[in-house]
């Protein structure tokens, strides 16, 4: 059973620019998460996708934004990137309502900045 | 505005004692804790958790106490083992932010052998 995936795992862009980043939840899931964790930070929360609609958002710009298709995979866009978006974007599943314990991460995608 | 702070950036324990991490929180209204570990290059995994209607929760070698008095939190690992080095994140949330979690800055703990 495979669990959280995101793609690419490393990513190299500059400023200015626009990235995708994707995920694919744990079997079962049907919400993602999405985090940005900056060096030497934790992970902060960035919005949350349920039934192919932002639900939650927390406190980043309109530039941050995403999808969930159908079959619950997630897209997380930024635009006009910024040094300081430099960070591991982390990508976090559950189903529905869960206990937060059920929620899962993946490895993350790193991405820099130039 | 830091809701939940890890004042310590790192922990360096000998095998075999007890390791203590710490976290403090301002936010009254975060009814639910918990801790995830995170090794390099993975994601975090949950390790505990604990509700505000309890103040201890105990699962084998972890235990996470909690003080709202204080609105602080701490994990203990008993024995340390060198296997538990890594970054150890607590996180915080409560019933209307559903699963959205508030984390804190981490604490690096290295478990010497």
């Amino acid at each position: 059973d495979a669990g959280v995936t995101q793609s690419p795992t490393h990513l190299i862009k500059t400023r200015g620019q626009q990235v995708t980043l994707r995920c694919s939840p744990k079997s079962g899931h049907d919400t993602v998460s999405w985090y940005q964790q900056a060096l030497g930070q934790g992970p902060q929360f960035i919005f949350q996708y349920y039934e192919e609609e932002e639900r939650q958002r927390g406190n980043f710009p309109d530039r941050f934004s995403g999808h969930q298709f159908p079959n619950y995979s997630s897209e997380l866009n930024v635009n006009a990137l910024l040094l300081g978006d430099s960070a591991l974007y982390l990508c976090a599943s559950s189903f529905g309502d869960e206990l937060n314990e059920k929620l899962f991460f993946g490895s993350g995608t790193q991405l820099s900045v130039l | 505005d830091q809701q939940v702070k890890q004042n310590s950036p790192s922990l360096s324990v000998q095998e075999g004692r007890i390791s203590i991490l710490n976290c403090d929180y301002t936010n009254s209204m975060f009814d639910y804790f918990l801790w995830y570990k995170k090794y390099p290059a993975e994601g975090p995994t949950f390790l505990i958790s604990i509700s505000s209607i309890k103040d201890k929760n105990e699962d084998g070698r972890f235990t996470v106490f909690l003080n709202k008095s204080a609105k602080h939190l701490s994990l203990h690992i008993v024995p340390s083992q060198p296997g538990d080095s890594a970054v150890y994140f607590c996180a915080a949330s409560y019933m209307e932010y559903g699963n959205k979690l508030v984390f804190g800055a981490g604490t690096i703990l290295r478990v010497k052998s």
